[in-house]
């Protein structure tokens, strides 16, 4: 069974770091690129990163280019969001969320987990 | 930075067809923004139904299907039911490797 499980996310003061993480099963994990998207309460989803299958092309949204980094093992079928200098406007439920397509350029998501959430609040 | 519109909200009787769009602030959707469509209902993870503008996805019903019509990305739900009461996105992919979702439909099915 396709599944993306995610982990990490918990209440933090403005300023502080917090790490998610995202358990990919039920497919071979390394031929797809992986995201990450958030949704803050009542409000849509955002785009947050990408990266590709070998972890060698990131790329991020302008609200957190240089605060959240996104990484994958692809030996723990495994990918990360590491966030930094969090911001009350980053709260929200963090969801993972797979490709549409193994190999080959990035197509949009299509397997999402339930998401993970994240409050900044003092 | 380009804004992705949509519709706020829709409104469709039980049985009919209604068509969403997803629009681009500067130019047109085409092919190769690689435009999708996630459906999500509250407290729950969205739904894919549409990728690569018309694909759909693993177990979504036939009635759903997208096009692009216009300059726009579209959405249509025919033989609309209860159960299709839902918040819908759109997604469009920009060369440069960056995604960006649309605002979101709420769809009223009464």
């Amino acid at each position: 069974e396709l599944q993306l499980v995610e982990s990490g996310g918990g209440l933090v003061q403005p300023g502080e770091s917090l790490r998610l993480s995202c358990e990919a099963s039920g497919f071979t994990f390394n031929t797809y690129w992986m995201y990450w998207v958030r949704q803050a309460p009542g409000k849509g989803l955002v785009w947050v990163s990408q990266t590709s299958t070998d972890d060698g092309r990131t790329n991020y949204a302008d609200s957190v280019k240089g605060r959240f980094t996104m990484s994958r093992d692809n030996a723990k079928n495994t990918v990360y969001l590491q966030m930094n200098s969090l911001r009350a406007e980053d709260t929200g439920v963090y969801y993972c969320a797979r490709d549409s397509r193994d190999y080959g350029a990035p197509y949009g998501m299509d397997v999402w987990g339930r998401g993970t959430t994240v409050t900044v609040s003092s | 930075q380009t804004v992705v519109t949509q519709e706020p909200s829709f409104s469709v009787s039980p049985g009919g067809t209604v068509t969403l769009t997803c629009g681009l602030s500067s130019g047109s959707v085409s092919t190769v923004h690689h435009s999708s469509w996630f459906q999500q209902t509250p407290g729950q993870a969205p739904r894919s139904l549409i990728h690569g503008t018309t694909i759909r996805s693993s177990g979504v019903p036939d009635r759903f299907s997208g096009s692009i019509l216009g300059s726009k990305a579209a959405l249509t739900i025919t033989g609309v039911q209860s159960e299709d009461e839902s918040d819908y996105y759109c997604l469009v992919y920009f060369v440069g490797g960056t995604w960006v979702f649309g605002g979101g439909t709420k769809l009223t099915v009464l």
